[in-house]
């Protein structure tokens, strides 16, 4: 099942405003990914991270591989409404297969 | 490229009703992967497939099928749908040894 824990579920913030989220786990990550959705959409990956304590930037988005391997934190500054939607961490573990787990998503709405 | 394509994009079925759902990719990926979205579950992995003629079991793959006879297609069947199976589904699709994953715009599917 599911073994990312992301946080927080929703955000209601006001354009211009600073936003962090993060995922946690009892398990160790060897990537993660940074997912945004748009209504009615497929996911759109943002931001990809390959290395414990490695800190990636995508313009206005900032992602940190945390350097227990068991986190990871998505950071977005100056927000403005088309910020809105779903974002979701994934994750990739040594011998999955290829195969990534997700985070349950955290719903942005941003006031204009 | 048109990229990852799913159809149809909405589609109601009676309880017992077969379909399937179909995906194709333009791209060349190897890697195919069938995942449904419900509200607060995030992304659950269906079945995917690493090849044509391969195919493997995800996280909830009960009540679904599938098949990979070509590279391009990843059809998914519901041999008997149930109201539980109501959900959105996307397929996605990648390279083998890289981690983005191109998602469809999804197939939204009602179970009654």
């Amino acid at each position: 099942g599911q073994q990312l824990n992301q946080s927080p579920q929703s955000m209601f913030i006001q354009e211009g405003e600073d936003v962090s989220m993060n995922c946690t786990s009892s398990s160790i990550f060897n990537t993660w990914l940074w997912y945004k959705q748009d209504p009615g959409e497929g996911p759109v990956l943002l931001i990809a991270l390959y290395k414990a304590g490695e800190l990636t930037s995508n313009g206005r988005l900032t992602a940190q591989f945390g350097i227990t391997r068991k986190d990871s934190f998505l950071n977005i500054s100056a927000s403005i409404p088309s910020d809105v939607g779903i974002y979701f961490c994934a994750g990739l573990k040594e011998g999955s297969n290829y195969k990534l787990t997700f985070g349950k998503g955290t719903l942005l709405t941003v006031n204009p | 490229n048109a990229g990852v394509t799913q159809t149809p994009k909405f589609q109601v079925l009676k309880t017992g009703q077969s379909m399937t759902l179909q995906c194709a990719q333009d791209m060349n990926h190897e890697y195919m992967s069938w995942y449904r979205q419900d509200p607060g579950m995030g992304l659950r992995l269906i079945h995917y497939s690493v090849g044509a003629g391969i195919t493997d079991q995800g996280e909830v793959p009960n009540g679904y099928n599938v098949s990979r006879s070509t590279t391009e297609d990843f059809p998914l069947r519901l041999l008997s749908a149930a109201p539980s199976q109501t959900s959105v589904y996307f397929c996605a699709s990648r390279n083998a040894g890289a981690y983005e994953q191109y998602f469809g715009p999804g197939t939204r599917l009602t179970v009654t």
